[in-house]
């Protein structure tokens, strides 16, 4: 059964914090890996990797996928209050089926 | 705002009823996604359509079933509906047919009875 976990469940860090949630898949036919932020309501995607070792980057949140171990990161530096949120990665597979893991939850306290 | 619109915004309804779900995408995006979002599930992607055709199947129950019309929008029927119905439903939308980036809508609330 494919299947995405997430790591940490939870965490709470202090602003200014460099944080790394992480995410392992088992998942035939794997395509991609997909990052969502979730704040209050709906996702809001963050990055898509396909290749394995290409780091992605779009300001303080960076992320790198290895498709050698399954597994994935993403990186938040510098961690303000506005990132509290839930991060979610999901697995596409060729077809398209997506497989969400449960997501971490992260707090920055000021 | 994603430029993503659901109605209706909340649902309350009873069990063994049916009913649909609406999804606008933004303008030009030509992929619906729909997603189910419950405390004990998560986020469980449904299905995807893509130019008016299925494209992907996931965890979508018998009972329920999609459809995207020739202007793009989708709708979602639930039908038979179960107190485990229950869950936040979202509609998504994407330029292409690869799930790049999606952009979400703002969720319909449905509560089974």
């Amino acid at each position: 059964e494919d299947k995405v976990v997430q790591s940490p469940l939870s965490l709470v860090v202090h602003e200014g914090d460099t944080v790394t949630l992480n995410c392992s898949y088992e998942v035939t036919n794997f395509r991609s890996l997909l990052w969502y932020k979730q704040e209050k309501k709906a996702p809001t995607f963050l990055f898509m990797l396909t290749s394995s070792g290409i780091e992605k980057k779009s300001g303080r949140l960076s992320s790198i996928l290895d498709k050698k171990e399954l597994f994935s990161i993403l990186n938040i530096t510098a961690t303000q209050t506005g990132d509290s949120a839930i991060y979610l990665c999901a697995s596409m597979e060729y077809g398209n089926k997506l497989v969400f893991g449960a997501g971490t939850i992260l707090r920055v306290k000021s | 705002d994603s430029g993503v619109t659901q109605t209706p915004k909340h649902l309350i309804t009873a069990t063994g009823q049916r009913v649909t779900l609406r999804c606008s995408p933004r303008s030009g995006d030509l992929s619906v996604y729909w997603y189910q979002q419950s405390l004990d599930q998560g986020l469980q992607f449904l299905i995807q359509y893509y130019n008016g055709e299925e494209r992907a199947k996931g965890n979508i129950l018998e009972r329920f079933s999609a459809q995207q019309f020739p202007d793009l929008h989708s709708e979602l029927n639930l039908s038979s509906l179960e107190l485990g119905d229950s869950a936040l439903y979202f509609c998504a939308s994407s330029v292409g047919n690869l799930n790049n980036e999606q952009f979400f809508g703002p969720g319909t609330r449905l509560t089974v009875l």
